[in-house]
C-alpha cells in the first residue's frame, strides 16, 4: 500500500492566488481529515469526511477555505484567494473505522 | 472538552540516555491514548496505543501505560539513539467520537 498521498510535496505561491491541494487516502479507509500544522498553533483539524461526506468543517478558517471529496479515493483543499498567514504545512490523513488514522507526507505551503 | 496536556520541549539527550515525556489527559469519556511521532520532512506516524486503563503499548523500544487513576500516558525509551530525534504527540480520542485530540507536540533531539 503506498500510504495516503498528497501532492505537491511544496506549493509557492503569491498572495491573491487561488491554491488546491490534493489527498489521495489509502483505498478502503471511509474516514478522510485534513489538518493544518504551523508552529504557533500546533496540529489543527480543518475537516473531516465519512464516506465522502462532509461531517465537521467548523475547523476550517473561513470562507476563503473550501473542501471537496468527489469520490472514496480523492479530496481537495482550496484557498481562494490565499494569504500570507495561510503558509502552514496541510496535512491529509486517512482511517478506517478503528480510528488510527494515517497520514501523509504533507505539503508545504508558503504564500509570498 | 478532551484534551491532552504534554510537556513542553524541546529535549535533547545524548545517545544512550533515557527518555521520559510526560502526557495526561482530560476525557469526558472513557478514551483510547496514543502517541505520533513526526521525523523531519514527513507526517505523523502511529507509533503506540493503549485503549483501556492498565494497557502497556509498545514500539521500536518506546513504552507507554495507561494509567487512569493519574490520567496519565507517559512515554518512555530506555536507551535513545541519534535517529529517534523528532516530534513526538500524544493523542486521545474518545469512543463514539471520531477526533483526534492531539497535544503540542515535544521536540527531541538525540546528540551523538
Amino acid at each position: 500500500d503506498a500510504g495516503v498521498i498528497q501532492s505537491p510535496r511544496h506549493e509557492v505561491t503569491e498572495m491573491g492566488q487561488e491554491v488546491t491541494l490534493r489527498c489521495k487516502p489509502i483505498s478502503g479507509h471511509n474516514s478522510l481529515f485534513w489538518y493544518r500544522q504551523t508552529m504557533m498553533r500546533g496540529l489543527e483539524l480543518l475537516i473531516y469526511f465519512n464516506n465522502n461526506v462532509p461531517i465537521d468543517d467548523s475547523g476550517m478558517p473561513e470562507d476563503r477555505f473550501s473542501a471537496k471529496m468527489p469520490n472514496a479515493s480523492f479530496s481537495t483543499l482550496k484557498i481562494q484567494p490565499s494569504e500570507p498567514r495561510d503558509s502552514a504545512v496541510y496535512f491529509c490523513a486517512s482511517s478506517s473505522h478503528n480510528r488510527d488514522l494515517t497520514f501523509g507526507s504533507g505539503t508545504r505551503l508558503t504564500v509570498v | 472538552g478532551d484534551s491532552v496536556t504534554q510537556m513542553e520541549g524541546p529535549v535533547t539527550l545524548s545517545e544512550e540516555a533515557f527518555l521520559t515525556i510526560n502526557c495526561t489527559y482530560t476525557a469526558t469519556g472513557y478514551p483510547s491514548l496514543f502517541w505520533y511521532v513526526q521525523y523531519p520532512g514527513e507526517g505523523l506516524q502511529l507509533l503506540l496505543k493503549a485503549t483501556k486503563a492498565d494497557d502497556k503499548g509498545s514500539n521500536k523500544g518506546f513504552e507507554a501505560t495507561y494509567r487512569k487513576e493519574t490520567t496519565s500516558f507517559h512515554l518512555e525509551k530506555g536507551s535513545v539513539q541519534v535517529s529517534d530525534s523528532a516530534v513526538y504527540f500524544c493523542a486521545l480520542s474518545v469512543i463514539g467520537d471520531y477526533k483526534l485530540s492531539f497535544g503540542a507536540g515535544t521536540t527531541v533531539t538525540v546528540r551523538a
